[in-house]
């Protein structure tokens, strides 16, 4: 079992619709959990992290984690074609040190 | 607030050949972090500063390969006798420090291709 497992995808969505990516993790000492976003040949661009249980909000983008159950989730809402990237999920296993899931490839259909 | 820098951006090299990668981290930054990714992989971590201390190196890490930050500002990473499973994008991270001052930030990647 990886310590960060993501669905790779392509999860297709359509344009203005909600999108839903997943995460789960096994270290349940994990504390900072981050999701990145990544064009293709670029490098990983920081969305939103989170550290408490709950939903966290920011602009279009909503983090959810679930500790007790081991996961974290991205929803985009109104998706754009611009939104078509990798999604990674990070999980912050010590102060330092994060341990990357594999990505999400998402496709936003206009 | 400039963000992490990284050169060269490309480097083609052929087999055998030693290479060396800069990182300019955010200048406030204490923490420095390498990271190799290839394709359709996340990115898998090489090794970790705090100022100029090297503190973590991963243990999959070839000796091959080694890595500095000599003054607790910019690192170079050296790859010696290149080989080809060497070819992957090397990205460089910083951050502030821990908690929540621990979100990396990224800056835009070393392509090295090894012939």
């Amino acid at each position: 079992q990886k310590e960060v497992e993501q669905n790779s995808g392509p999860l297709s969505v359509p344009e203005g619709a909600i999108a839903s990516l997943n995460c789960t993790y096994s270290d349940r000492g994990s504390q900072s959990f981050f999701w990145y976003r990544q064009y293709s040949g670029k490098s990983p661009e920081l969305i939103m992290f989170i550290y408490s249980n709950g939903d966290k909000e920011d602009g279009r983008f909503t983090a959810q984690l679930n500790k007790a159950s081991q996961y974290v989730s991205l929803l985009i809402r109104d998706s754009q074609p611009s939104d078509s990237a990798t999604y990674l999920c990070a999980v912050g296993r010590s102060n330092y040190q994060l341990i990357w899931g594999a990505g999400t490839k998402l496709i936003i259909k206009p | 607030d400039t963000g992490v820098s990284q050169n060269p951006r490309h480097k083609i090299t052929k087999r055998g050949q030693n290479v060396t990668f800069r990182c300019d981290p955010i200048s406030e930054h204490n923490r420095l972090y390498w990271y190799r990714q290839t394709l359709g992989q996340g990115p898998e971590f090489l090794t970790y500063f705090q100022n100029e201390a090297q503190l973590e190196k991963s243990r999959l890490l070839s000796d091959r390969f080694s890595a500095e930050r000599p003054k607790g500002s910019f690192s170079t990473l050296e790859i010696q006798r290149t080989e080809q499973g060497d070819s992957a994008m090397y990205l460089c991270a910083s951050s502030r420090g821990s908690g929540e001052a621990s979100t990396q930030y990224f800056g835009p990647g070393t392509r090295l291709t090894v012939l």
